[in-house]
């Protein structure tokens, strides 16, 4: 059983970068089973997909964000980090790391609040 | 790239059934059979209760169902009970000349009379 734990900072400056790590156990990220992914959500607001990887280094990006994300991943830690570059405001929310088959998030990190705030 | 859209919210009595929609485009929902479903109850991670259109992970009762028809997706859920409450997302796989990424829908609260 695979699980999820989303660690970082819960207060960026405006202008920063966020920055966030997900730990996975119980399995590899080493896996032609899943990408992993990055979910958000904003108080009182949906859902948004913010990109994935594929443990190969292959990522997709969701393309209004594309300019600000990175995701990447270290094997050696059994982890992937998500890093937003240039916050504001409107990047406050919950943030989920999760497992991505084309959409299927089967395993979903518990969420770390980020606030983005002077 | 839109939001798939969803109805904001949506209610029904213990016991009965109810039918959430996604619509969503050619490009979207109607171009693949990648549409999922999660249920999220607040201050819980999102849950998936139907993946790949009208298939349910190991564990989610029978009582959820998804289909598919054209542009739009459904989700419906059966003998409705009181922790059925909860916040209920769509979302679709895409695949683009710049590469693939996943859309949500704008979720749909669901109440439970």
């Amino acid at each position: 059983q695979l699980q999820l734990q989303e660690s970082g900072p819960g207060l960026v400056k405006p202008s920063e970068t966020l920055s966030l790590t997900c730990t996975v156990s119980g399995g590899s990220i080493i896996s032609n089973d899943y990408y992993w992914g990055w979910v958000r959500q904003p108080p009182g607001k949906g859902l948004e997909w913010i990109g994935t990887i594929f443990y190969s280094g292959i990522t997709y990006y969701k393309p209004s964000l594309k300019s600000r994300v990175t995701i990447s991943a270290d094997t050696s830690k059994n982890q992937f980090s998500l890093n937003l570059s240039s916050v504001t405001a409107a990047d406050t929310a919950m943030y989920y790391c999760v497992t991505d088959r084309r959409g299927r998030g089967d395993y979903w990190g518990q969420g770390a609040l980020v606030t983005v705030s002077s | 790239q839109s939001a798939l859209t969803q109805p904001p919210s949506a209610s029904g009595s213990p016991g009965q059934s109810v039918t959430i929609s996604c619509t969503g485009t050619s490009s979207d929902v109607g171009g693949y059979n990648y549409v999922s479903w999660y249920q999220h109850h607040p201050g819980k991670a999102p849950k998936l209760i139907i993946y790949e259109v009208d298939k349910r992970p190991s564990g989610v009762p029978a009582r959820f169902s998804g289909s598919k028809s054209g542009n739009t997706a459904s989700l419906t859920v059966s003998g409705l009970q009181a922790e059925d409450e909860a916040d209920y997302y769509c979302n679709s796989f895409v695949a683009y000349f710049a590469g693939n990424f996943v859309v949500f829908g704008g979720g749909t609260k669901l109440t439970v009379l």
